[in-house]
């Protein structure tokens, strides 16, 4: 356990669904990111929050949304997605900006989109 | 911006072998480095981080990395490696003092034969 837990575990969706994606970290930390990873590929960035403001978006498609109502809490959205869309959605978090900090992962939401 | 290479995509040892994954960057500043690790079905997790100071840097599991500024690596080691050690191995960079936003190499994967 890292103090980050995500939910669901796994979720497959129609292309057609609108679903969420939730994260929590019990760690007191003050940033929170969207990362996709999927095979053969690099760990892609989507979002990045800190202190509940999105200072990153890494040109998502607009299919994906998310939302920080608060440092603890992060939710991403999912509307009208593709079959390539498909991956391993991790969040992370870490202290703060203030750089150097390490990354705190969950342990990732697998998603396939039918 | 700052980018990552991790040159060994798939790496195949028996036990007992000794373990180089090899990391460089590209970035003329201050930076902070980090190798993570992700075991089959787990979450992402720090093995080792360099910030300042000695630049061989000792992390969990008998793994150490090194740290050669002037090479721009930060290759990770382990002198006997275990079958518990075949995992996925990701090293990130991010600027000092800057984005706290780490670049993800696109990992190495590594098996161990018992």
């Amino acid at each position: 356990e890292t103090g980050v837990t995500q939910t669901p575990r796994h979720l497959v969706m129609g292309m057609t669904n609108k679903k969420s994606l939730k994260c929590e970290q019990h760690l007191g930390h003050n940033a929170m990111y969207w990362y996709k990873q999927s095979a053969k590929k690099p760990l892609e960035l989507m979002f990045v929050y800190n202190f509940k403001e999105q200072t990153e978006n890494n040109s998502v498609p607009s299919r994906f949304s998310p939302e920080c109502p608060n440092s603890s809490h992060l939710f991403l959205h999912l509307h009208t997605l593709q079959p390539e869309d498909s991956a391993l959605y991790l969040c992370a978090s870490s202290q703060d900006e203030a750089g150097g900090y390490e990354q705190y992962f969950g342990p990732g939401t697998r998603l396939t989109v039918t | 911006a700052q980018s990552v290479s991790q040159h060994n995509h798939h790496v195949i040892l028996s036990e007992a072998a000794s373990l180089e994954l090899g990391c460089n960057y590209s970035y003329g500043g201050t930076v902070n480095l980090f190798w993570y690790v992700q075991y089959p079905g787990q979450h992402l997790q720090l093995l080792l981080k360099y910030f300042s100071g000695d630049p061989l840097v000792k992390g969990i599991k008998g793994f150490e990395a090194e740290f050669i500024k002037s090479k721009f690596s930060f290759n990770l080691r382990k002198p006997s490696v275990q079958w518990s050690d075949t995992a996925e191995y990701f090293c990130a960079v991010n600027a000092s003092g800057g984005s706290y936003i780490p670049t993800f190499g696109r990992g190495t994967s590594l098996i161990v034969h018992p």
